[in-house]
């Protein structure tokens, strides 16, 4: 079945540093979307990405889509502390997998003052 | 408007025992999706519903049932509690369950098996 991998899995970063997360998944997904989940809360949308090579940003955050449509990054510029969570990709295959997004395993943010 | 609720919060069971989750979509969301998140990985998909009918699951045993109530509220069961279901289970809503929409999560229920 679909597999969605992220790397790193952890990342400690010292304020106003940079960080990425990568995500690479199995197959080719018809979206993928990002989430962020605070500890102890719930996953909370932050984008989608739809079209091939596709680049979106949000402030500091910038979202970008493989052309080939099978993996992903997210990349925060001068990290601050609000940024510390757990962020993940979850991507759609379409046809039949209807409904079934598919989550990898997350990257956990620290950030260090 | 009111967010996704799910109730119970936390919940303690034993092996072998039952247990049903509830969940309220935001208001005008007709889709709802259950996830189970095992701590330390991300969500993973079980069921998805839309206008009460299931359009969705994912690779779980036939333990795991649901359905959709006509106000758009849903219930996730479980039968046969293994220690290996304790997780936190995940509700989210979506308008119309479409793989363009984001899901709107609740904050969960906190599943404990003893």
């Amino acid at each position: 079945g679909q597999q969605v991998m992220q790397i790193p899995q952890y990342q400690h970063v010292q304020e106003g540093e940079d960080f990425t997360t990568y995500c690479n998944s199995s197959t080719t997904l018809s979206n993928i979307q990002w989430y962020k989940q605070r500890p102890g809360g719930h996953p909370v949308f932050l984008i989608q990405l739809v079209k091939s090579g596709e680049v979106k940003k949000q402030k500091r955050l910038t979202f970008q889509f493989g052309e080939a449509k099978k993996n992903s990054s997210l990349h925060i510029t001068a990290t601050q502390t609000t940024d510390v969570g757990t962020y993940f990709c979850a991507g759609y295959a379409g046809g039949t997998s209807y409904g079934k997004l598919t989550f990898g395993q997350g990257t956990i943010l620290t950030v260090h003052p | 408007d009111a967010g996704v609720t799910q109730s119970p919060t936390h919940l303690i069971k034993t092996r072998g025992q039952h247990v049903t989750l509830r969940c309220s979509p935001i208001s005008g969301h007709k889709s709802v999706s259950w996830y189970q998140q095992v701590l330390g990985q991300g969500p993973q998909f079980i069921f998805q519903y839309y206008e009460k009918e299931e359009r969705g699951r994912g690779n779980f045993p036939d333990r795991f049932s649901a359905r959709q109530f006509p106000n758009y509220s849903s219930e996730l069961n479980v039968n046969a509690l293994l220690l290996g279901d304790s997780a936190l289970y995940l509700c989210a809503s979506s308008r119309t369950g479409a793989s363009n929409q984001p899901q709107h999560f609740g904050d969960g229920t906190r599943l404990s098996i003893l």
